[in-house]
């Protein structure tokens, strides 16, 4: 089976970094991925862990654990851009993705 | 490199009416999914293709929604007849699975689907 936990809202101010955590039961497991997703508009990539640790790129850094079922996604120097939805989605065999029901992160001034 | 197309981009119609969704992966693309995204929630999987063949169709209403991916590159979805609770975007994504490749979906702008 495949269950996917992430918080549902998330406010931070602009300049300060937030953690989105996500936890997944997923059968198979074998990679997570972070999606953005502005209002009205589609998913899109942002980071890709298959290995325990930390991937940094830039602003946006994610953390996988394999063995707690657990990742989260950094985001440091929030800017106001930054204020969409945020979707963890775990794969499995078959490359099937399993998409959380997403954080929305609002960013204040 | 030309992304995922889909059309319609809206779509209103009556409930117990019908509706066909269109999509057209990036090329070279084997695998093509079509996912539900109801507002407020995270991307539903209804199906997945792998060339022509279908990989999951688990969560696919079967009795009333249908999809199909002749000749292994476009795809239609279809839903007949339509529900109140249908209301939502219809996303496409296809992915490409080479070595080394992680298997990252790439969406189209998706189809949003009002049923009154």
């Amino acid at each position: 089976g495949q269950n996917i936990d992430q918080p549902t809202e998330m406010t931070a101010t602009e300049g300060a970094i937030v953690q989105i955590n996500c936890t997944y039961q997923t059968s198979g497991f074998n990679g997570l991925f972070w999606y953005q997703q502005h209002a009205g508009e589609a998913p899109t990539f942002l980071s890709y862990n298959v290995l325990d640790g930390l991937e940094e790129k830039g602003r946006f850094s994610s953390f996988l654990s394999r063995s707690k079922g657990y990742s989260y996604l950094l985001l440091k120097e929030l800017q106001m851009k930054d204020s969409a939805s945020y979707l963890c989605a775990a794969k499995a065999a078959g490359n099937k993705l399993t998409f959380g029901g997403g954080t929305r992160v609002l960013v204040k001034p | 490199e030309a992304g995922v197309a889909q059309s319609p981009r809206y779509k209103i119609i009556e409930k117990r009416q019908s509706v066909a969704f269109w999509c057209n992966p990036i090329s070279g693309h084997a695998t093509l999914y079509w996912y539900q995204q109801i507002l407020g929630q995270g991307p539903k999987l209804l199906i997945q293709f792998q060339n022509n063949g279908v990989v999951d169709d688990s969560q696919l209403p079967k009795d009333r929604f249908s999809a199909e991916r002749l000749k292994g590159v476009d795809s239609t979805l279809k839903i007949q007849p339509a529900k109140l609770e249908d209301s939502a975007v219809y996303l496409c994504a296809s992915s490409f699975l080479g070595l080394a490749a992680t298997g990252e979906l790439f969406f189209g702008e998706g189809s949003r689907l009002t049923v009154l």
